[in-house]
């Protein structure tokens, strides 16, 4: 059962333009919220993440959107750039829990054309 | 440079030839953990390592061995490899196991196939 979902396997953007990644969560556990970043032959990197008390968080051109309500998280580029093409994991953990794990989503891969 | 390093970084073995993948971090860590990547699964835990000597299982643990004899170290021991082994493997490592306040660092990843 998959507690972390991505439902868009891809996206293509124009450069300059928005990217908007969309993540969707099932356990209300959850309390903290990670992004993540993987290019081809490269291990995930950390990009930007959001706690449960807040609903956004924003670094330079990354913003995080968070709706507990609707269990629903996104994250924004603008402007995109093409080295933001990559693969994108959304990851969600429960802080009380103290195990350190994070559930990852399937992954989006993001194209940004020049 | 702050670093997890696994190796091998590509693998391809048979059925039942035992294996293992090391991983070393050198940020002075305590906490490591094991993921494997599959398609359409994302990333999901294997093991996990508190500290040394204090290792527990995550969600996918079966047919899975790990050890930590030392901080630096976290070596993935498969026994007796199966196909349904065949996968993306990365190690990543934390101040600790505190998501809020240590994001983890992960290696760049071991390709593992077994035929």
């Amino acid at each position: 059962d998959q507690q972390v979902k991505q439902n868009s396997p891809s996206l293509s953007v124009q450069e300059g333009r928005i990217s908007i990644l969309n993540c969707d969560y099932t356990n209300s556990m959850f309390d903290y919220f990670l992004w993540y970043k993987k290019y081809p032959a490269e291990g995930p990197t950390f990009l930007i993440s959001i706690s449960s008390i807040k609903d956004k968080n924003e670094d330079g051109r990354f913003t995080v959107f968070l709706n507990k309500s609707a269990k629903h998280l996104s994250l924004h580029i603008v402007p995109s750039q093409p080295g933001d093409s990559a693969v994108y994991f959304c990851a969600a953990s429960d802080l009380s829990s103290n195990t350190g794990k994070l559930i990852f989503g399937q992954g989006t891969t993001l194209q940004v054309k020049p | 440079e702050a670093q997890v390093t696994q190796n091998p970084r590509y693998l391809i073995t048979v059925t039942g030839k035992k294996l293992t993948v090391t991983c070393s971090q050198n940020m002075n860590h305590e906490y490591m953990s094991w993921y494997r990547q599959d398609p359409g699964l994302g990333l999901r835990q294997i093991y996990y390592s508190m500290n040394v000597e204090v290792t527990d299982k995550g969600d996918v643990p079966e047919g899975y061995k790990v050890s930590r004899k030392e901080k630096r170290n976290f070596p993935l021991i498969l026994e007796s490899p199966s196909p349904n082994q065949t996968s993306l493997y990365f190690c990543a490592s934390s101040l600790s196991a505190d998501s809020y306040n240590s994001p983890l660092h992960f290696g760049n990843g071991t390709r593992l196939t077994v035929t």
